[in-house]
């Protein structure tokens, strides 16, 4: 049973366009954390959402922690090819481990 | 700079072979962790250690093993390597805070590859 449910699981659009991603669990979590992974390499922290409701911006990028802390979601604004990467949302269950979603594959074309 | 460092970026070993990989990350984290990647799997935890000679299993641990002997170096067992365990092993580690596991800084990954 997957803990963290992510969609889509691939997205390709064109630079300019707007996107979100999700990520959804009937679990509730303290907190939440995205990643990025670029081709050949290690995923590296975006955010950690903390709080129910809360909203954080980096950039063109908004991150979204549900009311309930079960979901959450990632939108960007103007997508540009470097946004190009494998979206990964990632919440701890239980002990000191993190669980991670399959990701969302997203493709920015020129 | 923080770093995580991987052995090897790319291994290719014969079945039944041992293999071992290395982590080291300078930061003097508590936490250390290897997860495997696979297309449409995501990842997934093999093994964490949250001190030094600690170790604690994560969702597969079938085939694998790990070493904690000095805190700052986190090794990766495999102890007949077999074609199901091709895979992307990346190693991660983390400072834990209050109630949470706090940042997971990654090393590049370690392509193994077993005929």
């Amino acid at each position: 049973t997957q803990l963290l449910e992510q969609s889509p699981q691939f997205l390709s659009i064109q630079e300019g366009e707007n996107l979100t991603v999700y990520c959804n669990s009937s679990s509730v979590f303290s907190s939440l954390q995205w990643y990025r992974q670029e081709p050949g390499e290690g995923p590296v922290l975006l955010v950690t959402v903390v709080t129910g409701g809360e909203v954080k911006k980096l950039k063109r990028l908004t991150f979204q922690f549900g009311d309930a802390r079960k979901d959450s979601s990632l939108h960007i604004t103007a997508a540009q090819p470097g946004d190009t990467g494998l979206y990964l949302c990632a919440a701890r269950l239980s002990g000191y481990a993190l669980n991670f979603g399959k990701g969302t594959s997203l493709l920015v074309t020129p | 700079d923080v770093k995580v460092t991987q052995s090897s970026r790319y291994l290719v070993k014969r079945t039944g072979e041992k293999v071992f990989l290395e982590c080291v990350q300078d930061m003097d984290h508590e936490n250390m962790f290897w997860y495997r990647q696979d297309p449409g799997l995501g990842l997934r935890l093999i093994y964490f250690s949250y001190d030094v000679k600690m170790k604690e299993k994560g969702d597969i641990p079938e085939g694998y093993s790990v070493s904690r002997e000095k805190k700052e170096r986190f090794s990766l067992i495999l102890e007949s390597a077999s074609t199901n365990q091709t895979s992307m092993y990346l190693c991660a580690s983390s400072q834990p805070g209050q109630g949470w596991v706090g940042e997971l800084f990654f090393g590049e990954g370690s392509r193994l590859t077993v005929l």
